[in-house]
């Protein structure tokens, strides 16, 4: 079945540094979306990707698909306490209804 | 606004109790899932329902059963509660074709 490993599983950084998340699908993808998890919450839809090689920003957030639609990442630029959360990926593959999310980048910012 | 609503937050069962977990959504979705979410494993589909009394299995089906009677309730069924069902439980729901999940709150089971 489809596999989308999502790596890193933490990451800890200063603020005003930047963060990246990546993942890999097994299988090509007919999307991709990105969640944002805030500690004790649910998570939380962010963006869907779609097409070869699409880019999309949000303020802060860009979010890249790969040009073989495998591939995705998420980067921020100069993190805020308020990025604090868990991001996860979920890939759709082609005819599929399911969606296959990483296991998630667990993402601290120390003031 | 999209609303999944699970009714039950915070539960504490018995081992070997029959356990009802019950979701419900507000936007005539067509579809809907039930999620469990554990420390280092991420988000693991258990069933998903693509409509009204109808259901797949998905990754971790096992120990857990799912009735869909009606288009917005989708429940999650533990026939025997076991310690290792303790987890946080996601329901979430979305249109066939669309494509964005939208999740409920959780609901956090400790089976003791």
């Amino acid at each position: 079945g489809q596999q989308v490993m999502q790596i890193p599983q933490y990451q800890h950084v200063q603020e005003g540094e930047d963060f990246t998340t990546y993942c890999n699908s097994s299988t090509t993808l007919s999307n991709i979306q990105w969640y944002k998890q805030r500690p004790g919450g649910h998570p939380v839809f962010l963006i869907q990707l779609v097409k070869s090689g699409e880019v999309k920003k949000q303020k802060r957030l860009t979010f890249q698909f790969g040009e073989a639609k495998k591939n995705s990442s998420l980067h921020i630029t100069a993190t805020q306490t308020t990025d604090v959360g868990t991001y996860f990926c979920a890939g759709q593959g082609a005819g599929s209804y399911q969606l296959t999310f990483g296991k998630g980048t667990k993402l601290s910012v120390i003031p | 606004d999209v609303k999944v609503t699970q009714s039950s937050r915070y539960l504490v069962k018995r081992t070997g109790e029959k356990v009802f977990l019950e979701c419900v959504q507000d936007m005539d979705h067509e579809n809907m899932f039930w999620y469990r979410q554990d420390p280092g494993l991420g988000l693991r589909l258990i069933y998903f329902s693509y409509d009204v009394k109808m259901k797949e299995k998905g990754d971790i089906p096992e120990g857990y059963s799912v009735s869909r009677e009606k288009k917005e309730r989708f429940s999650l069924i533990l026939e025997s509660a076991s310690t290792n069902q303790t987890s946080m439980y996601l329901c979430a729901s979305r249109w066939t074709f669309g494509n964005t999940i939208y999740f409920g709150e959780g609901s956090w089971l400790t089976v003791v």
